[in-house]
Order: C-alpha cells, then sequence, then structure tokens
C-alpha cells in the first residue's frame, strides 16, 4: 500500500530561521510529487510538482526537492505569513488518478 | 481557486438524512474529484469522474455516491448520513494543460452530522 509519511507533525520557528519539512513516500512507479500550502478554514493550494529524483522548484522563500524515497520543502528566512499547514501527496502509476496525501505539517513562524 | 465554488460551505445535519453536496467549475476541466478531510487522517480521495456520467471509487468511497451530468458540476451525496462522516470535504479539478498532474482545491464544505 502506498504511503506518504510527514514529519514533524508540528514545527514552530521565529522569525528568519531557516528550516526544512520532510515527505517520505513508498511507491511503486511515482508519476508526480506534490507540495499544497494550507490554511485553516480553506483548500489546499498548489505550490509545486516534482517528477523525478534530483529536481528542484523555487518559489520565493521556498524550495522543494526530490530524491528517490523523499521529498524535501525547504523554507529560507521564513516570515509570520509563511505560517501554514504544509501537505505533500503522491500519484503513482500510469492512469492512475489517485493522490495519495501526507497527514501535513502545521508550520508556524513567531514573529 | 481555480474557478470552483462548493455549496453550501457549511452544513449541519441529522443522522440519517441524505445530504447533497455540489461542486461547481466554471472552466470545462474534464477531471474532478472529491476528497474528505479528517484530523489524523489528511485528505483521502472518495470518488472522481473523467468526464460526464463518467466516474469512479476512491479508497473511501463506502457510503458516498456521486453523479455528473453536466461537465460544470460534480454532485456528492450521502443517501443516509451518518456520525462519522462529519468532516470537511474538499472538490478539486485537473486541468488538461499546464502541470497534468496537478489537481486545484474548492474552498470545502464543512459538514456536521449530529
Amino acid at each position: 500500500e502506498d504511503q506518504v509519511t510527514q514529519s514533524p507533525e508540528a514545527l514552530r520557528l521565529q522569525e528568519g530561521e531557516s528550516s526544512s519539512l520532510n515527505c517520505s513516500y513508498t511507491v511503486s512507479g511515482l508519476r508526480g510529487l506534490f507540495w499544497y500550502r494550507q490554511d485553516p478554514g480553506k483548500g489546499p493550494e498548489f505550490l509545486f510538482t516534482l517528477y523525478s529524483a534530483g529536481e528542484e522548484k523555487e518559489k520565493e522563500r521556498l524550495k522543494a526537492t526530490l530524491t528517490k524515497k523523499e521529498s524535501f520543502l525547504h523554507i529560507t528566512a521564513p516570515k509570520p505569513e509563511d505560517s501554514a499547514t504544509y501537505l505533500c501527496a503522491v500519484r503513482e502509476g500510469e492512469g492512475a488518478q489517485k493522490l495519495v496525501f501526507g497527514q501535513g505539517t502545521r508550520l508556524t513562524i513567531n514573529p | 481557486d481555480a474557478g470552483i465554488t462548493q455549496s453550501p460551505r457549511h452544513k449541519v445535519t441529522e443522522t440519517g438524512t441524505p445530504v447533497t453536496l455540489r461542486c461547481h467549475q466554471t472552466e470545462n476541466h474534464r477531471y474532478m474529484y472529491w476528497y474528505r478531510q479528517d484530523p489524523g487522517h489528511g485528505l483521502r480521495l472518495i470518488h472522481y469522474s473523467y468526464g460526464v456520467k463518467d466516474t469512479d471509487k476512491g479508497e473511501v468511497s463506502d457510503g458516498y455516491s456521486v453523479s455528473r451530468s453536466k461537465t460544470e458540476d460534480f454532485l456528492l451525496t450521502l443517501e443516509s448520513a451518518t456520525s462519522s462522516q462529519t468532516s470537511v470535504y474538499f472538490c478539486a479539478i485537473r486541468p488538461a494543460a499546464g502541470p497534468t498532474d496537478t489537481q486545484y482545491f474548492g474552498p470545502g464544505t464543512r459538514l456536521t452530522v449530529l
């Protein structure tokens, strides 16, 4: 069974304190790894898609990387507005429609 | 918000009553999805659709049915609501263009079954 595990469950940082969130996965035939941001009471907001090991994507203070077994979401010099829950999901196999989500990391950035 | 609206946004109902949630999109996307989100479980796929009248089950489809008679609307029905179906329900679409595997989510419906 496909598994997606995110760690830590919660992370509290000071403004400007860089860190990384982890998403480890076990799927046969990865067809994409997705990062979303979710604010309280809202739907997930798409951030990145990664398709192959070694791939990296960046957006403002966020950078996502992918290996054969895990992905990292690096947050550089975060600001309070980066506080949110970050979700990781994988899509496996040819023609598969299902995304398997991890449980998320709740990130809090204190000013 | 990828042109997705969900209605109602909040609903409180009683056990045993039927409930229908609506997902409406304005951009003619072929693929639409229903997920539920619960603490400790993350987002889980209930049903999805790959065209008008073409639907398939996800991992937690028991107790739910769906219909798609028009491209723009994807309905999720709880025939007889139970307390275990208290959750936040999200609709998603997958555009054919762009990052083709990416799903975009609506604002959600919070359902409470008493």
